[in-house]
């Protein structure tokens, strides 16, 4: 069983352009969190995403950045016009119910490797 | 490969007990250590550990890093309910979006 798939790895913008990240979750997961990690500052939810529904996006900057977790294919995190604040390691997870519900067990999301955004 | 490891996977304990998570890690180019609380919603961030020896502190929390030894350990002192959660500990590597390795993480319960 293949775990969380995220590409590219690595992604290098210039300020202005677009970036596209993709989550593949593991297989039977249909729901996703996308988080991004700062130097500094730990790991910060950004969106949970049910299949083609939108759960919680409290963590989301109102502008620019887009989600979505279509019914067939891997989740899409974008963000248009990128900045250079927007450099980060940004990291996708899955999970096989929903956390609402609190853990119910010590693996209840499941971590993709991440992409490594830089924008020049 | 890179190896983070949590003790116990779970744990229950009354109010106003101590508890001691432990974490060892075996990192690649190991630059911190995070310890992250998981509740309902999605992680969040508690600690970064970079230097060894040095206690870190947030109310009832505390974390120290030993880098000789490879391990960590988060302490709550006063135990209330609302600590109940999933604690995770991660190790960072550094550099690249593949540095990030988490355990399985520490499933504490507190009891009334």
């Amino acid at each position: 069983n293949a775990g969380v798939m995220q590409n590219p790895r690595h992604l290098v913008r210039r300020r202005g352009q677009e970036a596209r990240l993709r989550c593949s979750p593991m297989k039977g997961h249909s729901h996703v969190y996308w988080y991004r990690q700062l130097p500094e500052e730990g790991l910060k939810f950004m969106v949970y995403l049910q299949k083609e529904n939108i759960i919680d996006e409290s963590g989301m900057p109102k502008e620019r950045f887009s989600a979505e977790f279509p019914k067939e294919g891997p989740s899409i995190l974008r963000i248009q016009q990128v900045v250079r604040g927007d450099s980060a390691a940004y990291f996708c997870a899955s999970s096989p119910r929903s956390l609402a519900g609190g853990p119910s067990g010590t693996d209840t999301q499941y971590f993709g490797p991440g992409t490594r955004l830089t924008v020049l | 490969e890179d190896k983070v490891v949590q003790s116990p996977l779970s744990l229950v304990v009354h109010e106003g007990d101590t508890v001691t998570l432990n974490c060892s890690y075996e990192v690649t180019n190991f630059r911190s250590l995070l310890w992250y609380k998981q509740e309902k919603k999605a992680p969040t961030f508690l600690f970064m550990l970079t230097s060894s020896g040095i206690e870190k502190k947030s109310g009832r929390l505390s974390s120290i890093l030993d880098k000789k030894e490879l391990f960590s350990i988060l302490n709550i002192t006063a135990t209330q309910t609302g600590d109940s959660a999933v604690y995770l500990c991660a190790g960072f590597s550094g550099g690249g979006a593949d540095g990030l390795t988490f355990g399985k993480g520490t499933h504490l319960i507190i009891q009334p």
